[in-house]
Protein backbone atom coordinates (compact mmCIF):
# COMPACT_ATOMS: atom_id res chain seq x y z
CA UNK A 1 0.00 0.00 0.00
CA UNK A 2 0.63 3.55 0.05
CA UNK A 3 2.90 5.23 2.58
CA UNK A 4 2.06 8.63 4.13
CA UNK A 5 3.79 10.19 7.00
CA UNK A 6 2.88 12.30 9.81
CA UNK A 7 5.56 14.41 12.03
CA UNK A 8 5.84 14.43 14.68
CA UNK A 9 4.44 11.58 16.22
CA UNK A 10 4.28 13.08 19.59
CA UNK A 11 4.16 16.85 21.05
CA UNK A 12 3.53 18.60 23.90
CA UNK A 13 3.29 22.34 24.28
CA UNK A 14 2.57 24.88 26.24
CA UNK A 15 -1.07 26.64 26.26
CA UNK A 16 -1.22 29.45 23.58
CA UNK A 17 1.19 28.79 21.62
CA UNK A 18 0.64 27.15 18.07
CA UNK A 19 1.84 23.79 16.78
CA UNK A 20 2.08 22.85 13.26
CA UNK A 21 1.78 18.79 12.12
CA UNK A 22 3.27 17.67 8.54
CA UNK A 23 1.48 14.78 6.13
CA UNK A 24 3.27 13.44 3.72
CA UNK A 25 2.42 10.87 0.76
CA UNK A 26 5.72 9.58 0.15
CA UNK A 27 5.12 7.22 -2.73
CA UNK A 28 2.25 9.35 -4.66
CA UNK A 29 0.67 12.11 -5.64
CA UNK A 30 -2.00 13.16 -2.99
CA UNK A 31 -4.52 15.14 -4.43
CA UNK A 32 -6.65 15.39 -1.58
CA UNK A 33 -5.68 15.47 2.32
CA UNK A 34 -8.06 14.51 5.79
CA UNK A 35 -7.66 15.94 8.92
CA UNK A 36 -8.95 13.66 12.08
CA UNK A 37 -9.10 14.24 15.17
CA UNK A 38 -9.30 11.35 17.89
CA UNK A 39 -10.56 11.55 21.40
CA UNK A 40 -8.91 7.99 23.50
CA UNK A 41 -11.40 5.37 22.91
CA UNK A 42 -13.61 7.01 20.42
CA UNK A 43 -13.35 6.67 16.62
CA UNK A 44 -11.97 9.12 14.22
CA UNK A 45 -14.11 12.56 13.64
CA UNK A 46 -13.37 14.08 10.13
CA UNK A 47 -12.23 18.05 10.86
CA UNK A 48 -11.69 19.02 7.56
CA UNK A 49 -10.76 17.81 3.81
CA UNK A 50 -7.84 19.61 1.63
CA UNK A 51 -7.44 19.37 -2.13
CA UNK A 52 -4.04 20.81 -3.34
CA UNK A 53 -3.93 24.16 -4.22
CA UNK A 54 -7.18 25.18 -2.84
CA UNK A 55 -8.59 25.84 0.24
CA UNK A 56 -9.29 23.49 3.04
CA UNK A 57 -13.21 22.63 3.49
CA UNK A 58 -13.69 22.41 7.05
CA UNK A 59 -16.73 20.00 9.24
CA UNK A 60 -19.31 21.95 11.15
CA UNK A 61 -18.11 23.35 14.63
CA UNK A 62 -14.42 23.06 13.21
CA UNK A 63 -12.89 26.60 13.76
CA UNK A 64 -10.78 27.24 10.70
CA UNK A 65 -9.00 30.17 12.20
CA UNK A 66 -7.86 27.85 14.87
CA UNK A 67 -7.08 24.64 12.90
CA UNK A 68 -5.38 26.12 9.93
CA UNK A 69 -4.46 24.09 6.57
CA UNK A 70 -2.52 24.04 3.98
CA UNK A 71 -1.98 22.01 1.12
CA UNK A 72 0.51 23.51 -0.99
CA UNK A 73 1.50 20.58 -2.86
CA UNK A 74 0.84 17.10 -3.97
CA UNK A 75 2.70 15.27 -1.51
CA UNK A 76 2.51 17.95 2.06
CA UNK A 77 -0.31 18.71 4.08
CA UNK A 78 0.29 20.58 7.29
CA UNK A 79 -2.31 21.29 10.08
CA UNK A 80 -1.15 24.16 12.68
CA UNK A 81 -3.14 24.29 15.69
CA UNK A 82 -2.87 27.69 16.42
CA UNK A 83 -3.29 29.41 20.41
CA UNK A 84 -3.98 25.91 21.82
CA UNK A 85 -5.79 25.01 24.90
CA UNK A 86 -5.54 21.54 26.69
CA UNK A 87 -9.32 20.75 25.60
CA UNK A 88 -7.04 20.59 21.72
CA UNK A 89 -4.83 17.72 23.78
CA UNK A 90 -6.15 14.76 21.29
CA UNK A 91 -4.54 12.15 18.45
CA UNK A 92 -4.42 13.67 15.38
CA UNK A 93 -4.42 11.72 12.02
CA UNK A 94 -3.87 13.28 8.52
CA UNK A 95 -4.85 10.57 5.42
CA UNK A 96 -4.23 10.71 2.18
CA UNK A 97 -5.61 9.73 -1.68
CA UNK A 98 -3.99 10.59 -5.00
CA UNK A 99 -5.21 10.50 -7.91
CA UNK A 100 -5.11 6.78 -9.12
CA UNK A 101 -6.17 5.62 -6.28
CA UNK A 102 -9.64 3.44 -6.37
CA UNK A 103 -13.28 4.77 -4.82
CA UNK A 104 -12.54 6.59 -1.94
CA UNK A 105 -9.36 4.63 -1.01
CA UNK A 106 -6.94 6.73 1.35
CA UNK A 107 -4.16 5.53 3.53
CA UNK A 108 -3.29 7.14 6.64
CA UNK A 109 -0.30 8.69 8.70
CA UNK A 110 0.45 7.39 11.94
CA UNK A 111 -1.38 9.74 14.12
CA UNK A 112 0.32 12.98 16.20
CA UNK A 113 -0.27 13.23 19.63
CA UNK A 114 -1.06 16.63 21.10
CA UNK A 115 -0.61 17.50 24.78
CA UNK A 116 -1.05 20.76 25.79
CA UNK A 117 -0.04 21.61 29.18
CA UNK B 1 -26.07 13.49 9.88
CA UNK B 2 -24.89 10.94 7.94
CA UNK B 3 -23.85 8.43 10.47
CA UNK B 4 -22.00 4.93 10.92
CA UNK B 5 -23.53 2.42 13.79
CA UNK B 6 -21.08 -0.10 15.12
CA UNK B 7 -22.31 -2.52 17.48
CA UNK B 8 -21.04 -3.85 19.16
CA UNK B 9 -19.27 -1.38 20.88
CA UNK B 10 -17.34 -3.70 22.83
CA UNK B 11 -16.16 -7.54 22.49
CA UNK B 12 -14.22 -9.93 24.85
CA UNK B 13 -13.48 -13.10 23.65
CA UNK B 14 -11.95 -16.07 24.01
CA UNK B 15 -9.13 -17.33 21.31
CA UNK B 16 -10.85 -19.68 19.50
CA UNK B 17 -13.86 -18.25 19.31
CA UNK B 18 -15.91 -16.54 16.24
CA UNK B 19 -17.08 -13.06 16.37
CA UNK B 20 -19.15 -10.52 14.08
CA UNK B 21 -18.87 -6.70 14.02
CA UNK B 22 -22.12 -4.55 12.35
CA UNK B 23 -22.16 -1.35 10.69
CA UNK B 24 -25.06 0.24 9.62
CA UNK B 25 -26.25 3.46 8.23
CA UNK B 26 -29.95 4.85 6.95
CA UNK B 27 -27.98 6.30 3.91
CA UNK B 28 -26.75 4.26 0.81
CA UNK B 29 -22.84 4.05 0.55
CA UNK B 30 -20.93 4.45 -2.42
CA UNK B 31 -18.40 2.43 -0.96
CA UNK B 32 -17.25 1.12 2.50
CA UNK B 33 -13.80 0.40 3.99
CA UNK B 34 -13.28 -1.54 7.31
CA UNK B 35 -9.86 -0.83 9.44
CA UNK B 36 -7.89 -1.74 11.99
CA UNK B 37 -6.08 0.66 14.41
CA UNK B 38 -4.04 -0.09 17.19
CA UNK B 39 -3.27 1.91 19.78
CA UNK B 40 -0.92 5.04 19.04
CA UNK B 41 -1.29 4.39 15.62
CA UNK B 42 -3.49 5.27 12.60
CA UNK B 43 -5.83 3.11 11.13
CA UNK B 44 -4.62 0.31 8.21
CA UNK B 45 -7.11 -0.29 5.86
CA UNK B 46 -8.31 -3.94 5.51
CA UNK B 47 -10.68 -4.17 2.51
CA UNK B 48 -13.03 -1.97 0.74
CA UNK B 49 -16.20 -3.34 -0.61
CA UNK B 50 -18.10 -1.48 -3.43
CA UNK B 51 -21.01 -3.78 -5.06
CA UNK B 52 -23.99 -4.96 -3.01
CA UNK B 53 -23.58 -8.40 -1.97
CA UNK B 54 -20.39 -8.12 -2.29
CA UNK B 55 -18.26 -11.11 0.26
CA UNK B 56 -14.66 -10.60 0.54
CA UNK B 57 -12.60 -12.90 2.43
CA UNK B 58 -9.45 -12.01 4.04
CA UNK B 59 -7.54 -15.29 5.54
CA UNK B 60 -10.00 -15.56 8.81
CA UNK B 61 -11.79 -12.26 7.85
CA UNK B 62 -15.01 -12.27 5.77
CA UNK B 63 -16.40 -9.01 4.74
CA UNK B 64 -20.02 -8.71 3.84
CA UNK B 65 -21.53 -5.94 1.99
CA UNK B 66 -25.45 -4.89 2.27
CA UNK B 67 -27.41 -5.84 -0.83
CA UNK B 68 -28.93 -2.19 -0.35
CA UNK B 69 -25.40 -0.94 0.43
CA UNK B 70 -26.87 0.46 3.70
CA UNK B 71 -24.80 -1.92 6.04
CA UNK B 72 -21.96 -4.46 6.04
CA UNK B 73 -20.32 -6.86 8.33
CA UNK B 74 -16.81 -8.40 9.62
CA UNK B 75 -16.92 -11.88 10.82
CA UNK B 76 -13.60 -13.07 12.23
CA UNK B 77 -13.24 -17.04 12.55
CA UNK B 78 -10.96 -18.09 15.11
CA UNK B 79 -10.66 -15.05 16.53
CA UNK B 80 -6.43 -15.02 17.80
CA UNK B 81 -4.68 -12.04 20.51
CA UNK B 82 -3.19 -10.63 17.85
CA UNK B 83 -6.67 -9.69 16.64
CA UNK B 84 -7.05 -7.45 19.09
CA UNK B 85 -7.95 -3.72 18.27
CA UNK B 86 -10.04 -1.05 17.11
CA UNK B 87 -12.25 -1.90 13.82
CA UNK B 88 -13.73 0.95 12.30
CA UNK B 89 -15.76 0.88 9.26
CA UNK B 90 -15.50 3.97 6.90
CA UNK B 91 -18.07 5.07 4.14
CA UNK B 92 -18.15 7.54 1.47
CA UNK B 93 -21.73 8.72 -0.04
CA UNK B 94 -20.47 9.93 -3.82
CA UNK B 95 -18.21 12.61 -1.96
CA UNK B 96 -14.52 12.73 -1.16
CA UNK B 97 -15.36 12.75 2.45
CA UNK B 98 -14.89 9.23 4.50
CA UNK B 99 -16.79 9.11 7.10
CA UNK B 100 -15.88 6.72 9.94
CA UNK B 101 -17.72 4.55 11.94
CA UNK B 102 -18.31 4.38 16.21
CA UNK B 103 -16.13 1.48 16.25
CA UNK B 104 -15.81 -1.73 18.25
CA UNK B 105 -13.32 -2.53 20.44
CA UNK B 106 -12.15 -6.36 20.27
CA UNK B 107 -9.95 -7.90 23.08
CA UNK B 108 -8.94 -11.67 22.56
CA UNK B 109 -7.72 -13.62 25.61
CA UNK B 110 -5.16 -15.96 24.88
Amino acid sequence: GAVVSQHPSRVICKSGTSVKIECRSLDFQATTMFWYRQFPKQSLMLMATSNEGSKATYEQGVEKDKFLINHASLTLSTLTVTSAHPEDSSFYICSARGLRRKNTEAFFGQGTRLTVV
Amino acid sequence: TQLLEQSPQFLSIQEGENLTVYCNSSSVFSSLQWYRQEPGEGPVLLVTVVTGGEVKKLKRLTFQFGDARKDSSLHITAAQPGDTGLYLCAGAWNTDKLIFGTGTRLQVFP
